[in-house]
């Protein structure tokens, strides 16, 4: 079974700051996708991530696969408060048509 | 356009109860996903369907069906529901083939007292 771990689980940090947040598997994967959730809410997809080494950028965000295409980065630039939510990683499962989820990074962005 | 759409938005249920969760997803779209969302988790997949025919099911109970109609709707069944039942039940929506992702809708939070 494949599993995709996330860190931190909780990070709470003042407006302005830069963070990274972590989705690590022992798999490899061929795309990898993130997602932010507010509360209430469905997660709503960031971005697709799909050659190993791929940078991208959104905004303040820059999302990273890496090399070996078993894990990947989000960076956020200068937080905000409208960054606060769930941080979730998603992968494909090769020969199947679902998804896994990580467990998620949950951000608070103080003002 | 209107995206994936969700009904009801919240429901209270008692144990033992049936209920039935509806999704329509995006013009166009003919894929539909089904997730289950607990407190403090990421979503665990329960179904997927494809042109109204199921493509994948995920580690949950009989109790759990679904189903898809021509005009690509979705509705998601849970039999004698159960306190762990309550949960966000999310639906999604894709295109076809990788790399994918999903169009998520509000979800349905579901209550089971």
């Amino acid at each position: 079974t494949q599993l995709l771990e996330q860190s931190p689980q909780f990070l709470s940090i003042q407006e302005g700051e830069n963070l990274t947040v972590y989705c690590n598997s022992s798999s490899v994967f061929s795309s990898l996708q993130w997602y932010r959730q507010e509360p209430g809410e469905g997660p709503v997809l960031l971005v697709t991530v799909v050659t190993g080494g791929e940078v991208k950028k959104l905004k303040r965000l820059t999302f990273q696969f890496g090399d070996a295409r078993k894990d990947s980065s989000l960076h956020i630039t200068a937080a905000q408060p409208g960054d606060t939510g769930l941080y979730l990683c998603a992968v494909g499962v090769s020969g199947t048509y679902k998804y896994i989820f990580g467990t998620g990074t949950r951000l608070k962005v103080l003002a | 356009d209107a995206g994936v759409t969700q009904s009801p938005t919240h429901l209270i249920k008692t144990r033992g109860q049936h209920v039935t969760l509806r999704c329509s997803p995006i013009s166009g779209h003919k894929s539909v996903s089904w997730y289950q969302q607990v407190l403090g988790q990421g979503p665990q997949f329960i179904f997927q369907y494809y042109e109204k025919e199921e493509r994948g099911r995920g580690n949950f109970p009989d109790r759990f069906s679904a189903r898809q109609f021509p005009n690509y709707s979705s509705e998601l069944n849970v039999n004698a529901l159960l306190l762990g039942d309550s949960a966000l039940y999310l639906c999604a929506s894709s295109l076809p083939g990788p790399p994918g992702g999903y169009t998520f809708g509000s979800g349905t939070r579901l209550t089971v007292v």
